[in-house]
């Protein structure tokens, strides 16, 4: 099946710093979906995207749905040591009711 | 409200042994999934069920793998003979309604095929 395009794939940055990463995908999606995961858990969501052009923030979290619907962005400001875990974006289409989910970034942050 | 719940939480079998995987999903929500996550990739779906019904199955590997939802509450994910490359998280998510964004995941459990 197929997995969208998640770069970086890892990023080790120090407290403080801001945090960009991005997700591209070869197929229009109705919805974006950005998820954290963390060991021996399972993904929680942090933010949902419903618009094209759509700038939604969580937080110090924010994030943006593509004008072509086909990538999504994810900004993370002022890091903090808690933030490490991988971060997944995911599609959904809404006529299947499923979702398609990127390769992941890793991000670490050193203290 | 409590959590998706899935046992076992780990899981190590030798390669062509059975081995089953048991989730119960938030009371009250319809749909359940399972996904399954090889180390260093995000979550796959292998099937989805809409209360006791199966809506896709297309991922599943039919030949080893099995899925059923009897009551259309908890869900039990088989796989039998296993091989090697099924060392993965098996995940199960449920949601209630149609939104995306009301889809929440259990812990996972961890396969180790040796």
């Amino acid at each position: 099946g197929q997995q969208l395009n998640q770069s970086p794939q890892s990023m080790f940055i120090q407290e403080g710093e801001d945090v960009s990463m991005n997700c591209t995908s070869s197929s229009i999606f109705n919805t974006w979906l950005w998820y954290k995961q963390e060991p021996g858990e399972g993904p929680v969501l942090l933010i949902a995207l419903y618009k094209a052009g759509e700038l939604t923030s969580n937080g110090r979290l924010t994030a943006q749905f593509g004008i072509t619907r086909k990538d999504s962005f994810l900004n993370i400001s002022a890091s903090i040591p808690s933030d490490v875990g991988i971060y997944f974006c995911a599609g959904h289409t809404g006529g299947g009711n499923k979702l398609t989910f990127g390769t992941g970034t890793q991000l670490k942050v050193e203290l | 409200e409590a959590g998706v719940a899935q046992s076992p939480r780990y899981k190590i079998i030798e390669k062509r042994q059975s081995v089953a995987f048991w989730c119960n999903p938030i009371s009250g929500h319809a749909t359940l999934y399972w996904y399954q996550q090889i180390l260093g990739q995000g979550p796959k779906l292998l099937i989805q069920f809409q209360n006791n019904g199966v809506v896709d199955d297309s991922q599943l590997p039919k030949d080893r793998f099995s899925a059923e939802r009897l009551k259309g509450v908890d869900s039990t994910l088989k796989i039998q003979p296993a091989k090697l490359e099924d060392s993965a998280v098996y995940l199960c998510a449920s949601r209630r309604g149609l939104a995306a964004d009301e889809q929440f995941f259990g812990p996972g459990t961890r396969l180790t095929v040796l």
